[in-house]
């Protein structure tokens, strides 16, 4: 079964310190990553994805995401967090030749003062 | 661009009525639209899939007399709650993809709460 794995359901950090959000996916075939930001009782807006191309992808706000195939993971890193971060992230799945996104458990990222 | 509109953004109605929920794509024509429900502090769970003209997809376990969806038109999909019940107060959110888009637009959610 096609599944994706937060495996940090929340994670603490200090402001201005890195951090990083895991993601892994089950996968045999290619796919489409994607990582979602929801703040409090708004949808989601797409922070950044992989479609193709570099393994490396950014998003606007100084986040990045790695797409590894061998460890099939999307970890979602930012070398410097702000408390304007603290939300809940998702990271998503499309697999080919399925229109679905497969959706992690979230990560509810907390930043403290 | 890739802009999805949902309406209204929260509702409350009493135990036993039905309810409407629209979701838009404003710029752009969304070949199919998803629903899914997000209840607190967890993650999405796609309900259905709709592609505009057609019957929508349900997911199981999802009943399809309860959550009506239409796609009537490449802009617009709705989903009726019918006969609500408390259990069914949740965050409803919507999403639209274009013809070979490989993303999925959101919507901002619609919070319902069934008394």
């Amino acid at each position: 079964a096609q599944s994706v794995t937060q495996l940090d359901s929340q994670v603490p950090v200090f402001e201005e310190a890195p951090v990083e959000l895991r993601c892994n996916y089950s996968s045999s075939v290619s796919v489409y990553l994607f990582w979602y930001v929801q703040y409090p009782n708004q949808g989601l807006q797409l922070l950044l994805k992989y479609l193709s191309g570099s393994t490396l992808v950014e998003s606007i706000n100084g986040f990045e995401a790695e797409f590894n195939k061998s460890q099939t993971s999307f970890h979602l890193r930012k070398p410097s967090v702000h408390i304007s971060d603290t939300a809940e992230y998702f990271c998503a799945v499309r697999y080919f030749g399925n229109e679905k996104l497969t959706f992690g458990t979230g990560t509810r990222l907390t930043i403290i003062p | 661009g890739a802009v999805v509109s949902q309406h209204p953004s929260w509702v409350i109605c009493k135990s036993g009525t039905s309810v409407k929920i629209e979701c838009r794509s404003l710029d752009f024509q969304a070949t199919t639209m998803f629903w899914y429900r997000q209840f607190p502090k967890q993650s999405l769970m796609l309900m259905a899939t709709s592609n505009e003209g057609s019957k929508a997809t349900y997911e199981q376990g999802v009943e399809k007399d309860k959550f009506l969806i239409n796609h009537a038109s490449l802009t617009l999909s709705t989903l009726t709650v019918t006969s609500a019940h408390p259990e069914d107060s949740s965050f409803y959110i919507c999403s639209a993809s274009g013809r070979g888009s490989y993303e999925q637009y959101f919507g901002p959610g619609t919070r319902l709460t069934v008394t």
